[in-house]
């Protein structure tokens, strides 16, 4: 069954940088992109952007330009998400996803279990 | 940016009532783009619906999706105990955006 499991909670200092992991298994893993989600304290979802695990191109939206970088390790099924220059406000849980099986619908079946990272001096 | 506007912000029911979401797309967007998702405290959202009306695998009948253009509803025939949590609707069609969650408890 497809699983993707995520790398532990994180607390770090402003300033600081994290890098979070999201291991895949249960399918062929350069078959379908890695998109990557935030959710704030008490707020609702907010998507990040993607990673062709193909090309290893990622696709970053607006106002995760700049800081965020998604990467890959194919050889391990792993997709990565770094943030640099950490602020109070990254503080949240971010959650790696994939779409539908055989791509029957682009919504995002399978989910990670979230990382919760927390920003604080 | 397609901007989706979910309705109401809490809905307040017993179990068995039947409750009724509503999502808005800032402008019209294709049916096979809308889908609905569950969040629980402490958990990842998890898929319900997809392509406005389809029920993802092992999710009970008592879900249904239904709309198209820009209107679109989550109605949950009659609520269980496990039911009350927060619900998101999604656009795909241009690129993704997520409604800002409504929140069904228990009156």
């Amino acid at each position: 069954q497809v699983q993707l499991v995520q790398s532990g909670s994180e607390l770090k200092k402003p300033g600081a940088s994290v890098k979070v992991s999201c291991k895949a298994s249960g399918y062929t893993f350069t078959s379908y992109d890695i998109d990557w989600v935030r959710q704030a304290p008490g707020q609702g979802l907010e998507w990040m952007g993607w990673i062709n695990t193909n090309t290893g191109n990622p696709t970053y939206v607006q106002g995760f330009t700049g800081r965020f970088v998604f990467s890959l390790d194919t050889s391990v099924s792993t997709a990565y998400l770094q943030i640099s220059s950490l602020k109070a406000e990254d503080t949240a849980v971010y959650y790696c996803a994939r779409v539908y099986d055989n791509r029957a619908s682009n919504a995002f079946q399978h989910w990670g279990q979230g990382t919760l990272v927390t920003v604080s001096s | 940016e397609i901007i989706m506007t979910q309705s109401p912000a809490t809905l307040s029911l017993s179990p068995g009532e039947r409750a009724t979401l509503s999502c808005r797309a800032s402008q019209s967007v294709s049916s096979s783009s809308l889908s609905w998702y569950q969040q629980k405290p402490g958990q990842a959202p998890r898929l319900l619906i997809y392509g406005a009306s389809t029920r993802a695998t092992g999710i009970p009948a008592r879900f249904s999706g239904s709309g198209s253009g820009t209107d679109f509803t989550l109605t949950i025939s009659s609520l269980q105990p496990e039911d009350f949590a927060v619900y998101y609707c999604q656009q795909d069609y241009n690129l993704r955006t997520f409604g800002q969650g409504t929140k069904v408890e228990i009156k």
